[in-house]
């Protein structure tokens, strides 16, 4: 398994752009997490898919932040508009049924919002 | 509500010298810890659980749950061991939930 995968790596827009940033978890994996991480605040987590259905999403700043589970192996994350503070490293992680707090974490995507 | 702290954002030592990375958790229940790490130009990846009670790349954690502490050691520091390093908290070992704390870089001068 290629493990948990991102993409875009770097995005670089301009504030009022949407940005839609993707994640492939791992297969057999039935927990997804998006988190994002600044200097300011740390790691973050921003929602949580179990079984492709949304269960928190507490941690989404607002409303211009979504996030998609379309099915077990794709996640979406849109920001829309993007605003430059919106700018970070944005983690997808997976984990697995037996063991929902053993995360598996993607490479991140680095977003700067100009 | 859960709140993991570690005091230092920067951490140096010599190569060879002991290390000791802190953290400080509050949580009235029974938490599950954790230490993450993450290399240079690496993904963040588990390093160890408190649950395993296990030895990785030399590194140990005990949960001392009186001083409600985590702390990261390892007697002999080596270069490679330079990384950024998270612990992290969960409620219960069913729990998808995982509070981090903000890092401590690690940096082993050779």
């Amino acid at each position: 398994d290629a493990g948990v995968i991102q993409s875009p790596r770097h995005e670089v827009t301009e504030m009022g752009q949407e940005v839609t940033l993707r994640c492939k978890p791992i297969s057999g994996h039935n927990s997804l997490f998006w988190y994002r991480q600044t200097m300011m605040r740390g790691l973050e987590l921003l929602i949580y898919f179990n079984n492709n259905v949304p269960i928190d999403d507490s941690g989404m700043p607002e409303d211009r932040f979504s996030a998609k589970m379309p099915n077990a192996s794709f996640s979406t994350l849109k920001i829309q508009p993007s605003e430059p503070r919106d700018s970070a490293v944005y983690f997808c992680a997976s984990s697995p049924l037996k063991r929902p707090n053993v995360l598996t974490f993607g490479a991140g995507s680095r977003l700067t919002v100009l | 509500a859960q709140r993991v702290t570690q005091p230092e954002k920067l951490l140096s030592v010599f190569k060879g010298a002991p290390v000791e990375l802190k953290c400080n958790y509050s949580y009235s229940g029974s938490p599950e810890l954790f230490w993450y790490v993450q290399y240079s130009r690496q993904r963040l990846q588990l390093l160890l659980r408190h649950i395993s009670r296990e030895s990785i790349k030399g590194f140990t954690a005990d949960l001392n749950k009186g001083e409600t502490s985590f702390h990261l050691k390892k007697p002999f520091a080596q270069e490679e061991d330079s990384a950024m390093y998270y612990c992290a908290l969960s409620p219960g070992a069913g729990s998808y939930q995982l509070t981090f704390g903000k890092g401590t870089k690690l940096s082993v001068i050779p």
